[in-house]
């Protein structure tokens, strides 16, 4: 139950596409639902995150769409850029927790130019 | 600059040796957090501590041991007893609970 499933495992596309990236969890109890975005040989970093209370938040060209009943949440690159390949991870915490995060098995995203 | 950093980035060891990993914050975070990294199963919790002088137990804590002496400090030991060390590995801390983790630059560890 604490489990977040990500996919695809991996993605290529063509710059200016869309890639999507869905991730499902069961744990109801999570409350907090962020994305990470790591580079090789660096660690992640925050890109976007979402609670439960909004079904879609956009930062630059980066969307989360939240479906609570379905407990799934996607993360949407908009106008993708060679800039933009790089492994991404989806999470999932319960906030007034520990804070600890359980990870998705990541996506590994190649733009081409 | 505040931020995360572990050392070293790259670290060779014979095997049933153990063996050290720094992590040193400036972030005057509370919670600081130890994951693994291997490719394709995302990053997996060892140990977590939410204050000082205090540690838990993650999901793959078998074989791994934590200090948490200093606020700023949260040192790694791969022990010989565990099975398969080679990976990357991930040192995170947190401020107030909602605030997002830091990562730093991580370590990797390649037991031959």
């Amino acid at each position: 139950q604490q489990q977040v499933k990500q996919s695809p495992q991996s993605l290529i596309v063509q710059k200016g596409g869309i890639p999507i990236i869905n991730c499902a969890y069961e744990n109801t109890a999570f409350d907090y639902f962020p994305w990470y975005q790591q580079f090789p040989g660096k660690g992640p970093a925050l890109l976007i995150a979402i609670r439960p209370d909004v079904s879609e938040k956009k930062e630059g060209r980066f969307t989360i769409s939240f479906n609570k009943s379905a407990k799934q949440f996607s993360l949407h690159i908009m106008d993708s850029q060679p800039g933009d390949s790089a492994t991404y991870f989806c999470a999932a915490s319960i906030v007034s927790n520990t804070g600890k995060l359980i990870f998705g098995q990541g996506t590994t995203l190649q733009v081409k130019p | 600059d505040g931020g995360i950093t572990q050392s070293p980035k790259y670290l060779f060891r014979k095997e049933g040796q153990n063996v050290t990993l720094s992590c040193e914050q400036n972030l005057n975070h509370d919670a600081m957090y130890w994951y693994r990294q291997d490719p394709g199963q995302g990053l997996r919790l060892i140990y977590y501590s939410q204050i000082v002088n205090d540690f838990q137990k993650g999901d793959i804590a078998e074989g791994y041991s934590v200090s948490r002496e200093k606020k700023e400090s949260f040192p790694l030991t791969v022990t010989s007893a565990q099975k398969n060390p080679t990976a990357f590995y991930l040192c995170a801390s947190r401020g107030p609970p909602g605030s997002p983790l830091h990562f730093g630059n991580g370590t990797r560890l390649t037991v031959t």
